[in-house]
C-alpha cells in the first residue's frame, strides 16, 4: 500500500520567515495530494491540494509543489504569522478523483515565533 | 451550509456503556467517513460510506458499529469499549465524482471520547 513520509516532524520559524514541509510517497499511481492544518483541539482543515496533472498551485501565502518523477510534494508558507502555528498533515490518494482512501503523513508541528 | 457537524463534543463512558456519535452534513456529499485520531498522530480511517452503503471497513473491531440512515447523517454506535479506544473521533464527507471516485474530504470538529 501507499506510504507517506513527512519531514520535519517539528519546525520553528521566526515570524515573517518562510516555512517548508516536505512529503514523499511510495505509490506512483497516487494522483491527489491534500494538505491539512490542525490547530490544537480543532478539526483538520484543508488548506490547499494539488492533483497530479499540475506541478504547482498557489493560494496567497501558501503554495504546494509536486514532483511526480521524484514522488515528492512540498508545502511552502511565506511571510509566516503566529496564527500559522499548528500541526500540518500531508496526504496522498489514488484512483478516479483520488477515490482510494487518504494516506496521511505523520504531521509537522509548526511554531511561528513572534 | 458548508460544514460538517458532530455531536457530542465530548463523551465520557464506561466500558459497559452503549453510546452513539452523530455526524451531519448538508453539502450534498454522498461519501462519509469515520476516522480515529490519537494525540500527536494523523487521522486513521475506520469506515467509508458511499451512497449510504458501507464501502470500506478498515478491520475495525465490532465494538464500533457504523450506520448511515440517510445521505446527510452518519452514526457510530459504541459498545463495550476499552480505555485504549479513547481518542478524537472525526467524521468527514466528500463528493462522489467520476465513476464513483471520491473528492476532497471536509472534516467535522470531532468528538473527544474518554473510556474509563
Amino acid at each position: 500500500g501507499e506510504n507517506v513520509e513527512q519531514h520535519p516532524s517539528t519546525l520553528s520559524v521566526q515570524e515573517g520567515d518562510s516555512a517548508v514541509i516536505k512529503c514523499t510517497y511510495s505509490d506512483s499511481a497516487s494522483n491527489y495530494f491534500p494538505w491539512y492544518k490542525q490547530e490544537l483541539g480543532k478539526r483538520p482543515q484543508l488548506i490547499i491540494d494539488i492533483r497530479s496533472n499540475v506541478g504547482e498551485k498557489k493560494d496567497q501565502r501558501i503554495a504546494v509543489t509536486l514532483n511526480k518523477t521524484a514522488k515528492h510534494f512540498s508545502l511552502h508558507i511565506t511571510e509566516t504569522q503566529p496564527e500559522d502555528s499548528a500541526v500540518y498533515f500531508c496526504a496522498a490518494s489514488r484512483g478516479p478523483a483520488g477515490s482510494y482512501q487518504l494516506t496521511f503523513g505523520k504531521g509537522t508541528k509548526l511554531s511561528v515565533i513572534p | 451550509d458548508t460544514e460538517v457537524t458532530q455531536t457530542p463534543k465530548h463523551l465520557v463512558m464506561g466500558m459497559t456503556n452503549k453510546k452513539s456519535l452523530k455526524c451531519e452534513q448538508h453539502m450534498g456529499h454522498r461519501a462519509m467517513y469515520w476516522y480515529k485520531q490519537k494525540a500527536k498522530k494523523p487521522p486513521e480511517l475506520m469506515f467509508v460510506y458511499s451512497y449510504e452503503k458501507l464501502s470500506i471497513n478498515e478491520s475495525v473491531p465490532s465494538r464500533f458499529s457504523p450506520e448511515c440512515p440517510n445521505s446527510s447523517l452518519l452514526n457510530l454506535h459504541l459498545h463495550a469499549l476499552q480505555p485504549e479506544d479513547s481518542a478524537l473521533y472525526l467524521c468527514a464527507s466528500s463528493r462522489v465524482v467520476l465513476r464513483g471516485g471520491r473528492d476532497t474530504q471536509y472534516f467535522g470538529p470531532g468528538t473527544r471520547l474518554t473510556v474509563l
